[in-house]
């Protein structure tokens, strides 16, 4: 079977950093996706690494080591609206993804 | 386009009924993707479209589900003989031919079954 693993929870403050990490252990890799989910609505997408590295979008980096089977999603001077799930997906053989349980984050006043 | 619709929104069902769920996805997308997804977990790859052939099923796809496209557009997905353990929220994903080919979600049919 496919195996990610992700936290289950983290808090932080409004305008901190938080870090997210996913390790995953898959039969196939054509590349990791971060979902963004707010309770009671669609998953959507954040941002998708297929090489070694990191790939940074606005508020919103993510890093991809394939030889470690690890992803992390850094999510910067955070605020009140990015409360919400966060979701580390492979997609594998036939472009379907393989989700992980998600990681609820409260952002703080 | 709006993205990808879904229809019903909610649906309660009593066990032993039969259900059936709508998905159009955005157009030109010719890769449709439903997934279930229960509380606190990630979603679950339940079976994949590529135009109208149904290129793959999970093992999670019981007898009692049945999914269509059939002219390659909108797809439906049928639970018959529902089950309490049916409830869930059911998801549904297209993309693009080509490019990054990230899946684009529907706001999903929340069934309860009673």
């Amino acid at each position: 079977g496919q195996n990610i693993d992700q936290p289950t929870e983290m808090t932080a403050t409004e305008g901190a950093i938080v870090q997210i990490n996913c390790t995953y252990q898959t039969s196939g890799f054509n590349g990791l996706f971060w979902y963004q989910q707010h309770a009671g609505e669609a998953p959507t997408f954040l941002s998708y690494n297929v090489l070694d590295g990191l790939e940074e979008k606005g508020r919103f980096s993510s890093f991809l080591s394939r030889s470690k089977g690890y992803s992390y999603l850094l999510l910067k001077e955070l605020q009140m609206k990015d409360s919400a799930s966060y979701l580390c997906a492979v997609k594998m053989e036939g472009y379907k993804l393989s989700f992980g349980a998600g990681t609820t984050v409260t952002v703080r006043a | 386009d709006t993205g990808v619709s879904q229809d019903p929104r909610h649906k309660i069902t009593k066990r032993g009924q039969n259900v059936t769920f709508r998905c159009d996805p955005i157009s030109e997308h010719n890769r449709l993707y439903w997934y279930r997804q229960t509380l606190g977990q990630g979603p679950e790859f339940l079976t994949y479209f590529q135009n109208e052939a149904q290129l793959e099923k999970s093992r999670l796809l019981s007898d009692r589900f049945s999914a269509e496209r059939p002219k390659g557009s909108f797809s439906t997905l049928e639970i018959q003989r529902t089950e309490q353990g049916d409830s869930a929220m059911y998801l549904c994903a297209s993309s693009p031919p080509v490019g990054v080919t990230e899946a684009f979600f529907g706001q999903g049919t929340r069934l309860t079954v009673v």
